[in-house]
């Protein structure tokens, strides 16, 4: 069955940085784009970003941009978010996500449970 | 960006009620709409995808709606499992958005 499990969440400073990991399993990972959604104490959700199966093709939110880079790693069937500059907006749980029929409409189907991140001094 | 609208921010319903949830966007997304339900302490679960395609594993009770600016998502008949927040969602262009949720609560 589709797994999800991110992983290197924690406490960080304003100004630091941060780098999230999502190991997937039960399904061909390169096949698949991939996303980071986000969902801030007691808030709804946001997009964060996603790549393309093969890693060529990138899309970011605004209040991202410039700060969090989305990469994978297809050999370990895996998803990592670096994040630099930290604010403490940035706080949140951080959803790995899977992306099914990207070019017919885009469900993201598979969730995992999350990472939380808090930025505080 | 798209903006996404949801309406009630929040409802309260007995078992075995139905429940309408209406979500629009401030532009045609023709179909590109997707529901997911969230119970506290866990992650969405993809309900709805396609405006009206009911996700693999997802009782038939749940049903979607909708084209271009205006969606509805219904629940026929309200279980106890289904107190739950419902969000709803646009894939017709970057940045995706969601609406603002509904929290479907016990009367």
């Amino acid at each position: 069955q589709v797994q999800l499990v991110e992983s290197g969440g924690g406490l960080v400073k304003p100004g630091g940085s941060l780098r999230l990991s999502c190991a997937a399993s039960g399904f061909t990972f390169s096949g698949y784009y991939m996303s980071w959604i986000r969902q801030a104490p007691g808030k709804g959700l946001e997009w964060v970003s996603y790549i393309s199966g093969s890693g060529s093709t990138i899309y970011n939110s605004d209040s991202v941009r410039g700060r969090f880079t989305i990469s994978r790693d297809n050999a370990k069937n895996s998803l990592y978010l670096q994040m630099e500059t930290l604010r403490a907006e940035d706080t949140a749980m951080y959803y790995c996500v899977r992306v099914d029929d990207f070019w017919s409409g885009r469900k993201f189907d598979y969730w995992g449970q999350g990472t939380l991140v808090i930025v505080s001094s | 960006d798209i903006q996404m609208t949801q309406s009630p921010s929040s409802l309260s319903a007995s078992v075995g009620d139905r429940v309408t949830i209406t979500c629009r966007a401030n532009q045609s997304i023709d179909i590109y709409l997707n529901w997911y339900q969230q119970r506290p302490g866990k992650a969405p679960k993809l309900l709805i995808y396609a405006a009206s395609s009911l996700q693999s594993g997802v009782p038939s009770r749940f049903s979607g709606s909708g084209s271009g600016t205006d969606f509805t998502l219904t629940i026929s008949t309200v279980q106890p499992e289904d107190f739950a927040t419902y969000y709803c969602q646009q894939t017709y262009s970057t940045p995706l958005t969601f609406g603002g949720g509904t929290k479907v609560e016990i009367k």
